[in-house]
C-alpha cells in the first residue's frame, strides 16, 4: 500500500500571503495525484488531479505541480475562503487508494 | 448538474448490518466507475470500495472486505453499499464518489453511520 504524507500538519498563514503545501509518497504514483479541499460540515472538493490539472471551476490561484513521490499544491495568494483542511489522494497504485493524513490551513 | 444523495445510515450496534444507498443524477450513471469513502468523527478520509461501471469489477479496503458489499443497480442511477458484522470502527460518515479524471470529481454529503452498543 502507497503511504501518502502531508505537511505541514498545520499552516498558519494570513490572507493574501502565499500556502505551499506538500504531500509526498512512499513510492513513485507517476503523476496519479489529487488534491481536496474540506470545510468543516462539508464534503471534500476536487482541486487538482493528475498532479497539475484544475478541476472544473477552480480559481487559477490553485495550483499543483510534482511528479513520482514529491508534489505540491500552492495557493498563490489566499483569500478567507481558502482556510480549510487540504489532502492528497493517489490512484496509481490500487487497491487501494489512499489518502495522506490531511494539512490544517488555519488563520494566522 | 451532477448530484449524489447518500441515504441509510443510522445507529446500529456492533455484529450488525445495515445497506447503505446513493441517488445519482446529472450524469450518465452507468459510464462511471463509483466509490464509497468514509470519514471517522474527526479524522481523515478513507477509501472503503468501488465498484465498476458495468458491477462487473469490484475492489474493497482491507479493513471491510468480507463484510461489505458494494453494489449498483444502472436502472435506478444508484449505488449500494451492504454493511454486515459491523465493528465501532466503522463508525463514521459514508460518501458516495464519482470517479473521474484518476480523482473524485464529485461526492455526495454523506449519511452518518454509527456503530455504538
Amino acid at each position: 500500500e502507497i503511504v501518502l504524507t502531508q505537511s505541514p500538519a498545520t499552516l498558519s498563514l494570513s490572507p493574501g500571503e502565499r500556502a505551499t503545501l506538500s504531500c509526498r509518497a512512499s513510492q513513485s504514483v507517476s503523476s496519479y495525484l489529487a488534491w481536496y479541499q474540506q470545510k468543516p460540515g462539508q464534503a471534500p472538493r476536487l482541486l487538482i488531479y493528475d498532479a497539475s490539472n484544475r478541476a472544473t471551476g477552480i480559481p487559477a490561484r490553485f495550483s499543483g505541480s510534482g511528479s513520482g513521490t514529491d508534489f505540491t499544491l500552492t495557493i498563490s495568494s489566499l483569500e478567507p475562503e481558502d482556510f480549510a483542511v487540504y489532502y492528497c489522494q493517489q490512484r496509481s497504485n490500487w487497491p487501494p487508494w489512499t489518502f495522506g493524513q490531511g494539512t490544517k490551513l488555519e488563520i494566522k | 448538474e451532477v448530484q449524489l444523495v447518500e441515504s441509510g445510515g443510522v445507529v446500529v450496534q456492533p455484529g450488525g448490518s445495515l445497506r447503505l444507498s446513493c441517488a445519482a443524477s446529472g450524469f450518465t450513471f452507468d459510464d462511471y466507475t463509483m466509490h464509497w469513502v468514509r470519514q471517522a468523527p474527526g479524522k481523515g478520509l478513507e477509501w472503503v470500495s468501488l465498484i465498476s461501471w458495468d458491477g462487473g469489477s469490484t475492489y474493497y479496503a482491507d479493513s471491510v472486505k468480507g463484510r461489505f458489499t458494494i453494489s449498483r443497480d444502472n436502472s435506478k442511477n444508484s449505488l449500494y453499499l451492504q454493511m454486515n458484522s459491523l465493528r465501532t470502527e466503522d463508525t463514521a460518515l459514508y460518501y458516495c464518489a464519482k470517479e473521474g479524471g484518476n480523482a473524485f470529481d464529485y461526492w455526495g454529503q454523506g449519511t452518518l453511520v454509527t456503530v455504538s452498543s
